[in-house]
């Protein structure tokens, strides 16, 4: 089955980059997803890859899909103090379309002034 | 938003009693799912639902049924509440256009 998964913890200095990372287990998976989650909200979809693709750019988001490892990073440039919440990164594996996602644990980002 | 909300927001219960989560959306999305959240395991998905009266299950389905009488509501019961059932419920849609899901603001559940 899919497993993905996440450190649970980061922090970094407000202005710097911050770098979540995510592995999965299944390479046929056709969409990968960052999801942030901020205190006491739902989960806000940020950008999502197509698995067709190596880099996706949005303003300050930048995702890089390694098929190769199974790795999927979220690069947040400019690290701001907003920036603080849970990040998900979630797959949708190729026998259920887009229809199920598999969700990793989450990262809790952590923003020092 | 997606114009999805969940009701109640927070509800306390005991042990044994009947529970149902009620999630509405406004913009007539075929799919509908509802997740647990719980420390260390992400969410993890209930049920879902591909349209009015078609439901399925997801991986922790066990002491839950969902219904979809209408479009717009998708309603998730715990039949009897036990506290391993304490958690966070989110509902969520997927968009046809884009493929994407997108969530509710949550239902904290206790169960005492």
């Amino acid at each position: 089955g899919e497993d993905v998964e996440q450190s649970l913890f980061l922090s970094v200095r407000e202005g710097d980059s911050s770098v979540i990372n995510c592995t999965y287990t299944d390479s046929s998976s056709t969409y990968l997803y960052w999801y942030k989650q901020e205190p006491g909200a739902g989960l806000q979809l940020l950008t999502y890859i197509f698995s067709n693709m190596d880099m996706k750019q949005d303003q300050r988001l930048t995702v890089l899909l390694n098929k190769k490892d199974k790795h999927l990073s979220l690069r947040i440039a400019d690290t701001q103090t907003g920036d603080s919440a849970i990040y998900f990164c979630a797959e949708s594996p190729p026998n259920f379309g887009n229809e199920k996602l598999t969700f990793g644990t989450g990262t809790r980002l952590t923003i020092i002034p | 938003d997606a114009g999805i909300t969940q009701s109640p927001r927070h509800k306390v219960t005991e042990t044994g009693t009947p529970v149902t989560l009620r999630c509405h959306q406004t913009e007539n999305h075929r799919y509908m799912y509802w997740y647990r959240q719980d420390p260390g395991h992400g969410l993890r998905l209930i049920h879902y639902s591909y349209g009015v009266k078609d439901t399925d299950k997801g991986e922790v389905s066990d002491g839950y049924s969902v219904s979809r009488s209408k479009t717009e509501d998708f309603l998730l019961t715990l039949e009897s509440a036990t506290s391993s059932q304490t958690s966070v419920y989110f509902c969520a849609i997927m968009t046809a256009s884009t493929d994407t899901q997108y969530f509710g603001p949550g239902t904290r559940l206790t169960v005492l």
